[in-house]
């Protein structure tokens, strides 16, 4: 809902760039890590998910890049539409059945 | 249309007064977890559960409880709510937990006066 943006880092780009938002992760042996996005007032809806015996992975308009070195996850929106405009945020699996989220990050598309 | 369930969506209670949210996937999914958000805390998991009468303890359990007597439904609990429980509640379900994303419902925002 509506309150879910309060007090979350907020990232604003103009339409038709391109958006670049970051996750840190704390659990070294975290081995899946997951991009949801969460439009107002509805629950989080899957965009990509990644390995870690990867360091990149695309879908359609988003590219997820994870360092695990430095644990970091980043999701990269190309074209960046109104409809884009949510929050976001990461979610890892550090054991069997835990998943851990991350608080998220508001990104607001200018037209 | 796959997808998970939540009722009510909205709800404004009384402290100490019962209450249920129902929780209902049609994805025959094994993995079922409640999770509250609460601004700038992110989504907390509140109970898990693998599968049919197996259920366990997430990082906030205190003040809940959780069900799974068949594999679609997986309610909520409150015995007897405070208002430090009033929060956005969501259901979420995935075919397992090996490398698998969970699907969300829409959420329940429970006020608790």
């Amino acid at each position: 809902g509506e309150s879910v943006g309060l007090h979350l880092p907020t990232l604003s780009v103009q339409e038709g760039d391109n958006s670049i938002i970051n996750c840190a992760y704390s659990n070294s042996a975290s081995d899946y890590f997951i991009w949801y996005k969460q439009e107002s007032g509805k629950g989080p809806q899957f965009i990509i998910d990644i390995r870690s015996n990867m360091d990149k992975r695309q879908g359609q308009r988003v590219t997820v890049l994870l360092n695990k070195t430095v644990k970091h996850l980043s999701l990269q929106i190309a074209a960046t539409q109104p409809g884009d405009s949510a929050v976001y945020f990461c979610a890892e699996i550090a054991t069997v059945n835990k998943f851990y989220f991350g608080s998220g990050t508001k990104l607001n598309v200018k037209p | 249309e796959a997808q998970v369930t939540q009722n009510p969506r909205y709800l404004i209670t009384v402290t100490g007064k019962k209450l249920t949210v129902t929780c209902s996937q049609n994805m025959n999914h094994e993995y079922m977890s409640w999770y509250r958000q609460d601004p700038g805390l992110g989504l907390r998991q509140i109970y898990y559960s693998m599968n049919v009468e197996v259920t366990d303890k997430g990082d906030v359990p205190e003040g809940y409880k959780v069900s799974r007597k068949e594999k679609r439904n997986f309610p909520l609990i409150l015995e007897s709510p405070s208002p430090n429980q009033t929060s956005l509640y969501f259901c979420a379900s995935s075919l397992g937990t090996e490398q698998q994303p969970q699907h969300f419902g829409d959420g329940t925002r429970l006020s608790i006066l």
